[in-house]
Parts: C-alpha cells; structure tokens; sequence
C-alpha cells in the first residue's frame, strides 16, 4: 500500500519570495514515480513535475524544483519567485512501480498556497 | 498541444437517475484513468484502462461501470445516483509506450451535482 502524506493544510508566502511544499511518502514499490499538481480555485488538475525513484537528479521545470530525498522519503516542492496566480491547492501523488496495477495515483491531502502582494 | 477533453463540463442530476460522463485522451496515449474528486478532498482512483482493456480497479461502486472503445475514448456509466456522488470527475491519460512518460495528463473534470 502506499501513502502519501502533505502536512500543511495551508501556506502563506509574499509575491517573489520562494517557498516550499511538503511531502512525504510510504510504499514497498523499489520503484516508484513522485508527481506534483496545482488545483486552481477553476478545478482543473495541472501536472508540475515529475521525480522517479531513480533518478540520480532532482527534478527541475521552470520555477518548480522537487527537492528528492530518498533516505528521508520526502518529495518537497519549491517553488521560487512566487506570483500571485500559483495561488492554488497543491497535490503531491505517487505512483507504484510501472507495471500491472501499480499505475493509478495516490494523492495526499492537498497544501493551500496563497500568495500576498 | 493537444489536451485531455472531458465531457460535459457539468451535469445537474437527481436522485436515482443516470449519467454517462466522456473522455477523449491525448492522442497517441493508450491508458486511461477516472479519479472521484469529492468537496474538499483528494483525488480518488475509480478504474483505469490500457489497450481499451480494464487494468486495474480501485473504490469504485458497483453502480459505476467504465469501458473503452476502439478509439480509445472512454466513457464512465454511473446509475442510481446518489447525493454522495456529487463529485469532479477527472479523466488522466498517460502514454505507457513511451518510454519514461510516466505523467498522467488530466481532463479539466465533469462537476456532477447530483439534487
């Protein structure tokens, strides 16, 4: 089984300051895939990044950095330079090996960021 | 780029009716999913397809059923409707051939409202 786990209901950070979302993880999966999505207020499920157990790097997509660490079990999210418009509901979900029926999401709670001008 | 569409958009029903809810993947992407999105909660996994065959299930009721069709759209069938399956329906598609292509690309979701 596997469990995702985002212990910030909400977070609060000033426009252009960089700010980090936690998220930790539990599977028996040797291999495994770390997903992070934004929930804008509108509903729609926006893809970020992505980490696989094995990459030796930490992910990067733009102002998205997925700070991985294996030993700790933990896929923290950074976002740097923040703007107004990621205020949004963050999701980190996981997914259990690449084969068979290991392949759906398991999604945490959710982090509500807003962002102040 | 083409995106995952998702339909309709919204959907009032009542009690004990039926509703038949759409989705077309990415081109070229051969596995579907359905998540029940609930007020206020996480994405939950109801089925999932690949090669227009049933992979995997997870709490999906027994009045819900999913198929896909030869062009790979899938259609999720939900029947005696109850006001608990008021929800965001979320379609995700993923291509598993390609090789480390892993994400799950979401539909903007069908908002049921079940009266």
């Amino acid at each position: 089984a596997q469990k995702i786990t985002q212990t910030q209901p909400g977070m609060f950070v000033q426009e252009k300051e960089a700010v980090t979302l936690d998220c930790t993880y539990d599977t028996s999966d040797p291999s495994y895939g770390l997903f992070w999505y934004k929930q804008p207020s509108s509903g729609e499920m926006i893809f970020l990044i992505y980490q696989g157990s094995y990459d030796q790097q930490n992910a990067t997509e733009g102002r998205y950095s997925l700070n991985f660490q294996k030993a700790r079990k933990s896929a923290n999210l950074v976002i740097s330079a923040s703007q107004l418009g990621d205020s949004a509901m963050y999701f980190c979900a996981m997914r259990g090996g690449f084969t068979g029926s290991a392949r759906q999401l398991t999604f945490g709670s959710g982090t509500q960021l807003t962002v102040l001008p | 780029a083409a995106g995952v569409i998702q339909s309709p958009r919204h959907l009032i029903k009542e009690k004990r009716e039926t509703a038949t809810l759409k989705c077309y993947p990415i081109p070229r992407h051969d596995t579907v999913y359905w998540y029940q999105q609930g007020p206020g909660q996480d994405p939950q996994f109801l089925i999932s397809f690949y090669e227009k065959m049933q992979s995997d299930k997870g709490s999906i009721p027994d009045r819900f059923s999913a198929q896909q069709f030869s062009d790979y759209h899938s259609e999720l069938n939900m029947s005696s409707l109850e006001l608990g399956d008021s929800a965001l329906y979320f379609c995700a598609s993923s291509g598993e051939r390609d090789a480390g292509s892993y994400e799950q690309y979401f539909g903007p979701g069908t908002r049921l409202t079940v009266t």
